[in-house]
């Protein structure tokens, strides 16, 4: 069964760093996304992305953040000055379309230590 | 209110028990709703869609009330494999592509 994939599982870093987060979303979706999860707290929604560029984004995707699609495969998400409060797990998603019954699918979440 | 609210829990329940989650939503043109599965530490996994005339999956029913604007989870006979925190998740009206997600609801059955 297709999957989508991420790495690293865990990313341990220095506060002010750069990070970039990958993921692969299921082949023939079209729709993608990134989630995050603080320890202890719901999944929020970062930004989701369609045809090359961002469709929608929430107060935390601040100018900190950015997303790519660099090779027709790979799905990033940079995090460009990281801080204490950016540690949490970070989901990427698919989905083959937009309609309101469309499944996203979660990939194992790569888990972000800022220190 | 909060866009998505349930009862954290924890919910301890005996083996073969039936138990039943509420969850609520504050928007009424809200479009699609859902109840993800979540293990500790792991990724939210779709259990099943949630449709307006109900559904049902093996031990599982899902119910939505849009009148009363809230979603249930009814799982009959509980198994061990069945702990885990359950997760209310809604699209918003039409237009968004997010999903909303409830702080969830813990689950542990007992042996």
């Amino acid at each position: 069964e297709p999957e989508v994939t991420q790495t690293p599982s865990h990313q341990v870093t220095q506060m002010g760093q750069e990070v970039i987060l990958r993921c692969v979303p299921i082949s023939n979706h079209l729709y993608f996304y990134w989630y995050r999860q603080i320890l202890g707290q719901k999944v929020e929604f970062l930004v989701s992305f369609y045809n090359n560029e961002i469709s929608e984004k929430s107060e935390i995707f601040d100018d900190q953040f950015s997303v790519e699609r660099p090779d027709g495969s790979n799905f990033t998400l940079k995090i460009r000055s990281t801080k204490l409060e950016d540690s949490a797990m970070y989901f990427c998603a698919s989905s083959p379309g937009a309609a309101a019954y469309n499944e996203q699918f979660f990939g194992p979440g790569t888990r972000l230590t800022v220190l | 209110r909060k866009e998505v609210e349930q009862d954290p829990g924890p919910f301890n329940v005996p083996e073969g028990a039936t138990v039943a989650f509420n969850c609520t939503y504050s928007n009424s043109a809200s479009q699609s709703f859902f109840w993800y599965r979540q293990d500790c530490r792991k990724e939210p996994k779709l259990l099943m869609s949630v449709y307006s005339s109900g559904n049902e999956d093996g031990r599982f029913t899902a119910q939505l009330n849009r009148a009363s604007q809230y979603i249930s989870l009814l799982i009959r006979d509980s198994k061990l494999s069945d702990s885990a925190t359950y997760l209310c998740v809604v699209r918003p009206p039409s237009g968004t592509y997010k999903y909303i997600f409830g702080t969830g609801t813990r689950l542990k059955v007992l042996a």
